[in-house]
């Protein structure tokens, strides 16, 4: 099956600074990645869309300029929160969207757990 | 707006026993697609079947089945044999097949314990 990494898989950060996460499809070439935020023993909300070549689609409340996404390539896109603060911590959670025969489907990256001190 | 709402937060199973996770839904769409996610400790979201809402035949695959209501907006997951690696979360999902999205909209999800 499709694979999806994210890198890293765990960071620690202080507050004010930025940090960056990858989330990369390895097998296969995705136009479409989504971002998600999973908080403790919850469900995973969606961020926003990133498509290969274009803006990002974010998901109402999301701020576009504290989170950056970037889909430069058909099998990366990044998000870089900007000036974190403690309420960002959490788990981020990537996918890729992946033709799965019938129609298409999420493959999931294994996250990455954000702490900002 | 669609919802998708996990009733169960936790739920318990004797190890080769079967459980049964509900899932219900809310839609004014005709056409769209329900999943089931299992997301073990490790924090991998795993696909563990799909519905096609077009499609009455309820999906299988292996020890997982669902049992889709299409009138009453149910999707359940039914895990037979169970085993002690099937304790995870589990998430519903939905996806419309007409907005060209493709986004997911996720239920909160339920606990599944596996009792050696």
């Amino acid at each position: 099956g499709a694979v999806v990494s994210q890198h890293p898989s765990r960071v620690i950060c202080k507050s004010g600074t930025s940090v960056k996460i990858e989330c990369r499809s390895l097998d296969f070439q995705a136009t479409t990645m989504f971002w998600y935020r999973q908080f403790p023993k919850k469900s995973l909300m969606l961020m926003a869309t990133s498509n290969e070549g274009s803006k990002a689609t974010y998901e109402q409340g999301v701020e576009k300029d504290k989170f950056l996404i970037n889909h430069a390539s058909l099998t990366l896109s990044t998000l870089t929160v900007t000036s974190a603060h403690p309420e960002d911590s959490s788990f981020y959670i990537c996918s890729a969207r992946v033709w799965g025969g019938e129609t298409y489907e999420q493959y999931f990256g294994p996250g990455t757990r954000l702490t900002v001190t | 707006a669609q919802t998708v709402t996990q009733s169960q937060p936790e739920m318990s199973v004797q190890e080769a026993e079967t459980v049964t996770l509900s899932c219900t839904y809310d839609t004014s769409e005709s056409d769209y697609y329900l999943f089931w996610y299992k997301q073990p400790p490790s924090r991998q979201m795993i696909l563990v079947i799909r519905q096609e809402a077009y499609k009455q035949q309820n999906a299988t695959e292996n020890r997982f089945s669902v049992n889709f209501q299409k009138a009453a907006k149910s999707f359940s997951l039914k895990i037979s044999d169970s085993q002690l690696g099937d304790a995870a979360m589990y998430f519903c999902a939905y996806r419309s097949a007409t907005s060209g999205t493709y986004k997911y909209i996720f239920g909160t999800g339920t606990r599944l314990k596996v009792l050696a």
